[in-house]
Parts: C-alpha cells; sequence; structure tokens
C-alpha cells in the first residue's frame, strides 16, 4: 500500500499563488496526477506526469515533483479556480491523496 | 466527442449483488485502459479497479479484492464493474475513467457517475 498524504484545506487571496502538497514516500521517483473537483461535478484532470497540463488547462496550473513531495501550483487563483484537489499515482495499483479543498478569499 | 456514460447504480440491500456498466463513444475503446474510482458521499476519491486495454490484466483495490470483478467487452464498447457481497461502506458515486495504453496513465476523460446505496 501506499499513502498519499494531502492538506484537509488551502486559502488563497484572489490574484495570488496557491501551493497544494502531496507527500509520500520516495514520491518524487514516481508519476504523479492531479485531479480538480467542483461540486456536483466529476473530477477533471488538470496535471499529468508531474507536471504537464491537458490541452485546455491554463498556464496558472502547473506542478512538480521531487523528494518526498509533489506540489500542484496555481498562480494568479481565480474564483473559478475553487474546488477539490486530489494527487494520484500508480503503484502497482492506483492511489488517491486525501484530496484538499482550495478556498480562494 | 469522448463519452463515458455509467449505469446500473441504485438502491441495493448489503449482501447483495449489482453490475454497473459504462458505454465508451467517441474513441476507438479497445486502445485504451480503464479504471472504476469511487466517492463515498462527502468523502475523498478512491481507487477501486483498472483493467488493461484488452482485459488480460485486471486489478483490484484491496478493499473490494474478492468481491468486486472489472471486466471489458470491447465488442460492445462497454466496462463492467461486477459487485458482490455489497456492504453499507460500499456507498458511493462510482465513476468510470479512461486512461491511456496502460493502467499505469492518467485518467483523462472520466464519467459523470451512478450513485450505489446500499441500504436494508
Amino acid at each position: 500500500s501506499y499513502e498519499l498524504t494531502q492538506p484537509p484545506s488551502v486559502s488563497v487571496a484572489l490574484g495570488q499563488t496557491a501551493s497544494i502538497s502531496c507527500g509520500g514516500n520516495n514520491i518524487g521517483t514516481k508519476s504523479v496526477n492531479w485531479y480538480q473537483q467542483k461540486p456536483g461535478q466529476a473530477p477533471a484532470l488538470v496535471i499529468y506526469r508531474d507536471y504537464n497540463r491537458p490541452s485546455g488547462i491554463p498556464e496558472r496550473f502547473s506542478g512538480s515533483n521531487s523528494g518526498n513531495t509533489a506540489t500542484l501550483t496555481i498562480s494568479g487563483a481565480q474564483a473559478g479556480d475553487e474546488a477539490d484537489y486530489y494527487c494520484q499515482l500508480w503503484d502497482s495499483s492506483g492511489f488517491f491523496g486525501g484530496g484538499t479543498k482550495l478556498t480562494v478569499l | 466527442q469522448v463519452q463515458l456514460v455509467e449505469s446500473g447504480g441504485g438502491v441495493v440491500q448489503p449482501g447483495r449483488s449489482l453490475r454497473l456498466s459504462c458505454a465508451a463513444s467517441g474513441f476507438t475503446f479497445s486502445s485504451y485502459a480503464m479504471h472504476w474510482v469511487r466517492q463515498a458521499p462527502g468523502k475523498g476519491l478512491e481507487w477501486v479497479a483498472a483493467i488493461s486495454h484488452d482485459g488480460s490484466d485486471k486489478f483490484h483495490g484491496d478493499s473490494v479484492k474478492g468481491r468486486f470483478t472489472i471486466s471489458r467487452d470491447n465488442s460492445k464498447n462497454t466496462l463492467y464493474l461486477q459487485m458482490n457481497s455489497l456492504r453499507a461502506e460500499d456507498t458511493a458515486v462510482y465513476y468510470c475513467a479512461r486512461a491511456g495504453n496502460s493502467v499505469r496513465d492518467w485518467l483523462d476523460t472520466w464519467g459523470q457517475g451512478t450513485l450505489v446505496p446500499v441500504s436494508s
């Protein structure tokens, strides 16, 4: 089993930068994906393979992964970015982090 | 366009069985690995199961191993999840999701989900 640890909540002022961490043992050696889920909606991919953005995802979304922490960064956060964010990886089976609720103040 | 539509959810009693389906359209279904992910009410995402593009490799999470079985019919562009011996803690919205060529790949397309309440 592989445990992924995320902070339950993160707050950011409108237009500022938010960072959401995802901790795991030597996670830097694995490929991490990030999903955004808004209330009442299915999750949607925002970052894949650590730092790649799918088409249609704004450049303000970026990712990094090193050591024991992967990070999703949202630069210039907007009200529409308010959502739950989940990290995920594959390590002989699938694993999700517990999720982080992003609040844009 | 690429679309996944789940069906088969509904209220089921503890100990009973249910089969979920996920109909795929807009892409070559047989070329993609597929996953099931669930979300209990008010909780986070939980990975349930995955299957390779040709059905030869199947993986199940510890909480459902021995009770749930993932399968697919590429001739019908449909993914399935057979759920047996259901428990109250299996109550969740179940999503199907498309991966890439490998089960290890990211989940780039999700269905809208189907709700399975397990209750007597």
